[in-house]
């Protein structure tokens, strides 16, 4: 079946700092999308990908639809203390597919 | 707007009980419905989905069952839990072909 690898699994953030992660698969997708869990609560979509090569804004966050249909990243500028939380990708295919998440924590 | 709706929000049940979780739609019409299951700390599994009433598919083999007896009402059930249906069970619908879902608060279950 189709598998989605996010990278990376976790990572600490710090006020102010940029922040990155992608997601990569051996299969092709005609739609990526975004989300963020807070704990306890259901993901809540941030952004939705539709077109190989596609770059889309929201606020801080930039995701693109990588050109091969084969891989997504999402960017985060300048981040916050709310940013705090798991995101997960999402890719429709032959088959809907989440990654294993992210888990962004506040540097201590 | 479209809201969805899931109940109860925890639940404790003891192992062979019976299990029945409900998941509503508003504020649109022939949505597809989904059912995940997502372990603590790990990503999402996506259970069952539906394109119409009484349609259902299984994407996972288990002792889990769904139905959808109205056009906006998912019901995800078993007829005797397992320990290993511990879980945050989360609902989604989605309106297009694209495959956009809209996640609901989710059912944390609990099996003793």
């Amino acid at each position: 079946g189709q598998q989605l690898n996010q990278s990376p699994q976790s990572m600490f953030i710090q006020e102010g700092e940029d922040v990155s992660m992608n997601c990569t698969s051996s299969s092709i997708f005609n739609t990526w999308l975004w989300y963020k869990q807070d704990p306890g609560e259901g993901p809540v979509l941030l952004i939705a990908l539709y077109k190989a090569g596609e770059l889309t804004s929201n606020g801080r966050l930039t995701a693109q639809f990588g050109i091969t249909r084969k891989d997504s990243f999402l960017n985060i500028s300048a981040s916050i203390p709310s940013d705090v939380g798991i995101y997960f990708c999402f890719g429709a295919g032959n088959m809907l597919t989440f990654g294993g998440g992210t888990r962004l924590m506040v540097k201590p | 707007s479209q809201t969805i709706h899931q109940w109860p929000a925890t639940l404790v049940q003891p192992v062979g009980s019976p299990l029945s979780l409900e998941c509503t739609v508003e504020g649109t019409s022939n949505p597809n419905l989904y059912w995940y299951r997502q372990a603590a700390g790990r990503g999402l599994q996506l259970l069952f989905y539906s394109v119409g009433i009484g349609q259902i598919s299984s994407e996972v083999p288990q002792n889990l069952s769904a139905s959808r007896p109205q056009d906006r009402q998912f019901i995800l059930s078993s007829k005797k839990l397992l320990l290993s249906d511990s879980g945050f069970y989360l609902c989604a619908w989605g309106a297009d072909q694209k495959e956009t879902q809209y996640f609901g608060p989710g059912t944390r279950l609990l099996v003793l």
